[in-house]
């Protein structure tokens, strides 16, 4: 499978500790972006890192790339009960000549306690 | 600025009936995306559309499959369900270019009986 793989698989804290959430994944890409989904919902886009960069910031969000380990981090800062979600890593590759495609990752579900 | 709209949210179909979902992008984006999300595969992607065309399609069978209108409206169809295809199906759409991240809409959950 072209899957990425996410960990921890699940992830809970307390409101005001910091979560970080691993992705590794298997092909070269152009750029790994994080998605939010909540129950089942659609995604929601938080931050893209293209492959020639190694930290980007948004926000409450610091997400770091490593292309030679195939790695990427995510981490939110001071978590609020509201960051309770899905968060999925999706690499942006270009598929065998064809165009872009996202491959996903097999999320991690983040739970902050009151 | 409107987000991407599907319609149904919900819908309950029979094995062996066929099935069309539709997709509306934000005003302006020409690509369209389709992806297939259920607990046992997570998301999959199922195909991409750009002016009218099939640019790409993941690995499903032909019973799957899309188009896009002058518009940039989407529907995908699946014909011949199977209790298998019961999944969240989510429609993305993104501006012309690269380093762009996708919008996606809030699915359409698909139950086969």
């Amino acid at each position: 499978s072209q899957q990425g793989e996410e960990d921890p698989q699940a992830l809970s804290i307390q409101e005001g500790e910091n979560a970080t959430m691993n992705c590794s994944y298997k092909t070269s890409i152009n750029n790994l972006q994080w998605y939010r989904q909540n129950s089942g919902r659609g995604l929601v886009h938080l931050i893209l890192i293209r492959s020639n960069e190694r930290e980007k910031h948004s926000g409450r969000l610091r997400v770091t790339l490593d292309t030679s380990k195939k790695s990427s981090s995510l981490l939110i800062t001071a978590s609020r009960a509201a960051d309770t979600a899905s968060y999925f890593c999706a690499t942006d590759v270009i598929d065998g000549g064809a165009t872009n495609k996202l491959i996903f990752g097999t999320g991690t579900l983040l739970a902050v306690q009151p | 600025k409107a987000g991407v709209t599907q319609t149904p949210r919900y819908l309950i179909k029979t094995r062996g009936q066929q099935v069309t979902l539709s997709c509306s992008p934000i005003s302006g984006h020409r690509s369209v995306s389709w992806y297939q999300q259920t607990p046992g595969q997570g998301l999959q992607f199922l195909f991409e559309y750009f002016s009218e065309t099939q640019r790409n399609k993941g690995n499903f069978p032909g019973r799957f499959s899309g188009r896009q209108f002058s518009n940039s409206r989407s529907e995908m169809n699946v014909s011949t369900l199977e209790l298998g295809d019961s999944a969240l199906y989510l429609c993305a759409s993104r501006p012309t270019g690269v380093g762009y991240g996708y919008t996606f809409g809030s699915g359409t959950r698909l139950t086969v009986v």
